[in-house]
């Protein structure tokens, strides 16, 4: 079945840092969409991608679709400690809506 | 405050027993998902209903069942418990059936097995 591969699995950086993490499918996606999980907290969305390409900002955090809508990325420049946290990509498991998650990557910032 | 609820937060029980999660989607919301989430692990799909219908299957063991109510509350049964089973189980719901659309998730239920 469809599957998104992300990494790296954990990602330990300075405050003050970026950090980047890595999302890839086989297969071409509809979209992707970026989550947050905090420690002890359950996911919450961050954002969907839909367009080959697309780029798109939150403050501080760049989420970016690849050409082929075969893989995404979250860049977060000068990371923060309110940052820390599991951030997963998801995309659609078939054509029936189903959201499938990668395995995450765990961010923690040192003060 | 996502909008949907799970209950019970916390649930601790013996292998061999059976155990009722119960969720509550957004109002409005006609899809609700189900993952199991084990420790430091990502977020495993176990089944998707949709206005009371089953969607999409994932990776769920045959010991476990679901489904949706007309109020569209849903509902995740787990049978013959075995300590593999202690986990995190997150309900989401969407608004819509296709994949255009943001999940909300509840708080979880953690599951213990003892």
């Amino acid at each position: 079945g469809q599957q998104v591969m992300q990494i790296p699995q954990y990602q330990h950086v300075q405050e003050g840092e970026d950090f980047t993490t890595y999302c890839n499918s086989s297969t071409t996606l509809s979209n992707i969409q970026w989550y947050k999980q905090r420690p002890g907290g359950h996911p919450v969305f961050l954002i969907q991608l839909v367009k080959s390409g697309e780029v798109k900002k939150q403050k501080r955090l760049t989420f970016q679709f690849g050409e082929a809508k075969k893989n995404s990325s979250l860049h977060i420049t000068a990371t923060q400690t309110t940052d820390v946290g599991t951030y997963f990509c998801a995309g659609p498991g078939g054509s029936q809506g189903n959201l499938i998650f990668g395995k995450g990557t765990k961010l923690s910032v040192k003060p | 405050d996502s909008g949907v609820t799970q209950t019970p937060k916390h649930l601790i029980t013996a292998t061999g027993q059976r155990v009722t999660l119960r969720c509550s989607p957004r109002s409005g919301d006609l899809s609700v998902y189900w993952y199991q989430q084990s420790l430091d692990q990502g977020l495993q799909f176990l089944i998707q209903y949709y206005n009371g219908e089953e969607r999409a299957k994932g990776n769920i063991l045959e010991r476990f069942s679901a489904q949706q109510f007309p109020d569209l509350h849903s509902e995740l049964n787990l049978s013959s418990l075995e300590l593999g089973d202690s986990a995190l189980y997150f309900c989401a719901s969407s608004g819509a059936g296709g994949v255009l659309s943001e999940a909300f998730f509840g708080q979880g239920t953690r599951l213990t097995v003892v």
